[in-house]
């Protein structure tokens, strides 16, 4: 069964820098990764998706990047923002048509 | 397209009686996911219906959870009768088919069993 670790748990940087999220999976065979965002008390929203077939993908400040034959996924943000204070979570889209949590990294920025 | 529909968006109610939470998927998407997400246990996936036909209901707790889709823009998820760890904020998510495709999320449904 697939595995997904998110590393680190907890995360707190103060605003302007850049910073890394790490994803990992146990079974190299998938079809896509997603990064979501999740504020407090509020639902998933979808930040980037990756197919298997991709190393990478942008949108605005957000990078995220995909080694398949490693088991991991980055997520890069860039001069990071009070306002991206929230919990990101990637997931992994894998064979048998299901999807595979990690349990998530939660990033306060500070002013 | 108004992205995927939950009702109620709370639900409080008294253990032993019968919760039924609502989702409407996004038009034209075949797959269907019901998460659970607690602050011990993450987000967990109770089912998912592909062409409204469950795949994989492993991740439901116990007998007491049910899950249907009688159409294709409409799903229950039903718990009787409820207990106060059934308490969680409950998800629905569909995407155009399965891992293959990008998920989306509904707002979520957040339950609290007295």
């Amino acid at each position: 069964k697939q595995e997904v670790t998110q590393i680190p748990a907890a995360l707190s940087v103060p605003e302007g820098e850049n910073l890394v999220l790490n994803c990992s999976f146990t079974d190299s065979a998938i079809y896509n990764l997603q990064w979501f965002r999740q504020d407090p008390g509020k639902g998933l929203t979808s930040l980037l998706l990756i197919q298997s077939s991709q190393r990478e993908q942008t949108s605005g400040r957000l990078n995220a990047s995909l080694d398949k034959s490693s088991g991991r996924s980055t997520l890069y943000i860039a001069a990071s923002q009070p306002g991206d204070s929230a919990t990101y979570l990637c997931a992994v889209g894998a064979t048998g048509n299901q999807f595979y949590f990690g349990t998530g990294t939660s990033l306060t920025v500070i002013p | 397209d108004a992205g995927v529909i939950q009702s109620p968006r709370h639900e409080v109610t008294e253990m032993g009686q019968e919760v039924t939470l609502r989702c409407k998927p996004i038009s034209g998407h075949n797959s269907l996911f019901w998460y659970r997400q607690t602050m011990m246990r993450g987000l967990e996936l109770l089912i998912y219906f592909n062409n409204n036909v469950p795949i994989d209901d492993s991740g439901m707790p116990e007998d007491r959870f049910s899950a249907k889709m009688p159409n294709a823009s409409f799903s229950t998820l039903k718990i009787q009768p409820s207990e106060p760890r059934d308490s969680a904020v409950y998800f629905c998510a569909s995407s155009l088919s399965g891992g293959a495709y990008e998920q989306y999320f509904g707002p979520g449904t957040r339950l609290t069993v007295t």
